[in-house]
């Protein structure tokens, strides 16, 4: 099945720093990428899509100017939390959707585990 | 209220047990319907599609209710593998071709030897 890898999977920043998250589809292009973050014990919650060449849609509530998305390229996607906090300790996950995939499957990264001190 | 609502257990069976998760969405338009499971800090994985025929793979049964809003899944002689959280995901059609999954929080189980 297609491969999405994100990079790190895991991270320990101070706050106040800027991580950057990499999505990437291995074996397919991906017309669509998808962030979302989960907390302990909570659901993933869709934090923005993003759509090559074009600026990402962020969810309501989801700041736009702290939470950086790039898609440059069919095949990756970045997620840049700017100036981050403890609050914004999570797990980060990315999907990738197929270009022209007749099943519209969403193919999940393995998550990136922030962890702001 | 959550749009997606499922039991958060835990639950906690022992091997060989049957097991059954139940979810509720509350936007009528939901179009597709799935169960995924996550492991412990790991990625959701797609467990199964639900029609609205209802449909099994081996142990998984799942089933939806389009007028109650309601979707289960069964899981028959349960495994110790089976341990994880259980989501419960809708696919909702927003406007263009724009299409958006909306995960439950989950339900987790453990089998017990």
């Amino acid at each position: 099945g297609a491969v999405v890898s994100q990079h790190p999977s895991w991270v320990i920043c101070k706050s106040g720093t800027s991580v950057k998250i990499e999505c990437r589809s291995l074996d397919f292009q991906a017309t669509t990428m998808f962030w979302y973050r989960q907390f302990p014990k909570q659901s993933l919650m869709l934090m923005a899509t993003s759509n090559e060449g074009s600026k990402a849609t962020y969810e309501q509530g989801v700041e736009k100017d702290k939470f950086l998305i790039n898609h440059a390229s069919l095949t990756l996607s970045t997620l840049t939390v700017t100036s981050a906090h403890p609050e914004d300790s999570s797990f980060y996950i990315c999907s990738a959707r197929e270009l022209g995939s007749s099943t519209d499957t969403q193919y999940f990264g393995p998550g990136t585990r922030l962890t702001v001190l | 209220r959550k749009e997606v609502e499922q039991d958060p257990g835990p639950f906690n069976v022992p091997e060989g047990a049957t097991v059954a998760f139940n979810c509720t969405y509350s936007n009528s338009a939901s179009q597709s319907f799935f169960w995924y499971r996550q492991d412990c800090r790991k990625e959701p994985k797609l467990l199964m599609s639900v029609y609205s025929s209802g449909n099994e793979d081996g142990r998984f049964t799942a089933q939806l209710n389009r007028a109650s809003q309601y979707i289960s899944l069964l899981i028959r002689d349960s495994k110790l593998s089976d341990s994880a959280t259980y989501l419960c995901v809708v696919k909702n059609y927003l406007s263009g071709s724009a299409r958006q999954l909306t995960f439950g929080s989950g339900t987790q189980l453990t089998v017990l030897p």
